[in-house]
């Protein structure tokens, strides 16, 4: 299976930082790799599918980037709405599988 | 717009199945598949597997593989996720999920609640 690496774990940011959240597999994944953002009790929201593309009606702020291995979802401004807890998940082969979340919590 | 509704939270005592259903609406039913995710306390989301709603095919995940059946019925546009030999480890908060035109998981229903205790 490909294993899913996030860093950091846990974030501390203010409103108005530039957040960058980083995704590393195990194995080359081309651009097959999605993010999400879960808020407690909620199902996680796609927001990025094949590395870099934005999902339909999310923020301009969201972004993502990487190629192969590394990957990293960046917030250019972050919002009072963006505290969150964020996963990657890639579906280049099965089984899919998740990175561990990136909780991010208010300075 | 797109809705999938799943079924009521579930207590199954171990060694039972539990069967956790999804229907899809607000959009083609067989035009999408659906996959099975679950996501149990403290720990990361884990796919389980998918069907193709128009043919039927299905993937599972090697880790349930034996255990797990996904069904759909197209004239009810639902999907079930069957999980048999239930131990306390299946206890966690299942979904189901469609899979996007372009990949990842678009629409997700809001979870249910399988608990495994005696």
């Amino acid at each position: 299976d490909i294993q899913m690496t996030q860093s950091p774990s846990t974030l501390s940011a203010s409103v108005g930082d530039r957040v960058t959240i980083t995704c590393r597999a195990s194995q080359t994944l081309g651009s097959w790799l999605a993010w999400y953002q879960q808020k407690p009790g909620k199902a996680p929201n796609l927001l990025i599918y094949q590395a870099s593309g934005r999902e339909s009606g999310v923020p301009s702020r969201f972004s993502g980037s990487g190629y192969g291995t590394e990957f990293t979802l960046t917030i250019s401004s972050l919002q009072p709405d963006d505290f969150a807890t964020y996963f990657c998940q890639h579906y280049h082969t099965y089984p899919w599988t998740f990175g561990q979340g990136t909780k991010v919590e208010i300075k | 717009q797109v809705q999938l509704v799943q079924s009521g939270a579930e207590v199954q005592k171990p060694g039972a199945s539990v069967k956790v259903s999804c229907k899809a609406s607000g959009y083609p039913f067989t035009n999408f598949a659906i996959h099975w995710v679950r996501q149990a306390p403290g720990q990361r989301l884990e796919w389980m597997g998918w069907i193709n709603a128009g043919n039927g095919d299905t993937k599972y995940s090697q880790r349930f593989q034996g255990r797990v059946t996904i069904t759909r019925d197209t004239s009810a546009s639902t999907v079930d996720m069957g999980l048999s030999s239930l131990r306390s480890e299946d206890t966690a908060l299942y979904y189901c999920a469609r899979e996007g035109t372009m990949g990842g998981f678009d629409f997700w229903g809001l979870g249910t609640l399988v608990t495994v205790s005696s």
